[in-house]
């Protein structure tokens, strides 16, 4: 069993809907997730990053984290086009030389 | 862009012969890492440094080997090319000249390798 599971997709919307993107994982030290969205062809960007428990928002975007179920969620809110993409969620312990450990990545696609 | 290049940007090489994969950071980050991203695996780091002659090991080092003798350069060298090195290689850097480490990453724009 993979430490961070990732439903791979791919998952067509259309413009406009809320899209729900989700990773859960098996080691309880995690304490820093990120989620990471990806072009075609072009290296990762950070997008979200969190720390502990809760709610992040920033935009039309807002991440999750729930610890006690060992599951963080990623949502776009009047998703766009543009969001067409790969998502991948990152988690870290935080005392591992800033290792992250990777789910296998969401493809997105948004349609006009 | 967080100041990170790689080069070569694509290579094409055949079984048995060594390849060197070069990062270059111009922003003074401590840590540095080589991941390697496959379709069904998602990122994998290979190896990462600490510092200046400082590495250790990923999850999927065999086959490969990094040297950093300085701060801005990070090289991953695979020594004896295989079929299954075929893949996409990505550089990623972490933690400010004033941290002692950091959670988030940034990545270079990655060198695309095909082993014949």
């Amino acid at each position: 069993q993979k430490e961070v599971e990732q439903d791979p997709g791919p998952l067509s919307v259309p413009e406009g809907a809320i899209v729900s993107l989700n990773c859960t994982y098996s080691n309880s030290a995690f304490q820093y997730f990120m989620w990471y969205r990806q072009y075609s062809r072009k290296g990762p960007e950070l997008l979200m990053y969190t720390y502990s428990s809760g709610n992040k928002e920033d935009g039309r975007f807002t991440a999750q984290v729930d610890k006690s179920s060992k599951y963080i969620s990623l949502f776009i809110r009047d998703s766009q086009p543009s969001d067409s993409a790969t998502y991948l969620c990152a988690m870290s312990a935080g005392n591992q030389g800033g290792k992250l450990i990777f789910g296998q990545g969401t493809e997105l696609s948004v349609k006009p | 862009d967080a100041g990170i290049t790689q080069s070569p940007r694509h290579k094409v090489t055949e079984t048995g012969t060594p390849v060197t994969l070069r990062c270059h950071q111009t922003e003074n980050h401590r840590y540095m890492y080589w991941y390697r991203q496959d379709p069904g695996h998602g990122l994998r780091l290979i190896h990462y440094s600490y510092g200046v002659k400082d590495t250790d090991k990923g999850e999927v080092s065999d086959g490969y080997s990094v040297s950093r003798s300085k701060t801005e350069d990070f090289l991953l060298t695979l020594e004896s090319a295989t079929s299954s090195q075929t893949s996409v290689y990505f550089c990623a850097i972490s933690g400010t000249p004033r941290d002692r480490g950091s959670e988030t990453q940034y990545f270079g724009p990655g060198t695309r390798l095909l082993v014949l």
